[in-house]
């Protein structure tokens, strides 16, 4: 079946650091692929999507690329901000079926 | 963008009642809604999938009988947490697509609602 595996958490970084949240499935066919973010005590928001392979999504100075030969599509930011703290959830969709999730990576940020 | 809205954001219960949660797309018209379910530091459980007018279905190992769900309009689908007990505490989610299924559908999600039962 689909699965997504997400690199444990948490992630510390200080403010203005790089970020990388590495994302990986295992899907049939061509997925579609999501982030989605979880601020404290909130439901999830879409971040960003991406529906075949090559293509990048982007929102809010996040990036992330469909990588089909990697089967990956990790996100990045290259300034991240004290307000980025959340949980971050990358997702899969294939063809009619719902949306399978990762376990999540939680992001802190320090000043 | 589109909005999902739940009700209540906070419950807490007694052991042995029953809760019900309202979850409505505000701006636009939900063919399809989800239900979630989120423990502590856990990812999203898919507990059923709900379409207007129709049976709602239901994952692996979710009891129907336990979590009624209705979808009774295009704005509204109501899931009903029946005789809850304390291990029945969670963070309760629901999503509206607009276009179920499509290449770029995309799924809205409302704010949670955290049940807690005493």
């Amino acid at each position: 079946g689909d699965s997504v595996t997400q690199m444990e958490g948490p992630v510390t970084l200080s403010e203005e650091a790089f970020l990388t949240i590495n994302c990986t499935y295992t899907a049939t066919g061509y997925p579609s692929l999501f982030w989605y973010v979880q601020y404290p005590g909130e439901g999830l928001q879409l971040l960003l999507k991406a529906t075949k392979a090559d293509d990048k999504g982007s929102n809010k100075g996040f990036e992330a690329t469909y990588r089909k030969e990697t089967t990956s599509f990790h996100l990045e930011k290259g300034s991240v901000q004290v307000s980025d703290s959340a949980v971050y959830f990358c997702a899969l969709r294939s063809g009619y079926s719902t949306l399978t999730f990762g376990k999540g990576t939680m992001l802190l940020v320090s000043p | 963008g589109a909005v999902v809205s739940q009700h209540p954001s906070w419950v807490i219960c007694k052991s042995g009642t029953s809760v019900k949660i309202e979850c409505r797309s505000l701006d636009f018209q939900a063919t399809t809604m989800f239900w979630y379910r989120q423990f502590p530091k856990q990812s999203l459980m898919l507990m059923a999938t709900s379409n207007e007018g129709s049976k709602a279905t239901y994952e692996q190992g979710v009891e129907k009988d336990k979590f009624l769900i209705n979808h009774a309009s295009l704005t509204l689908s109501t899931l009903t947490v029946t005789s809850a007990h304390p291990e029945d505490s969670s963070f309760y989610i629901c999503s509206a697509s607009i276009s179920p299924g499509g290449p770029g559908e995309t799924q809205y999600f409302g704010p949670g609602t955290r049940l807690l039962v005493l």
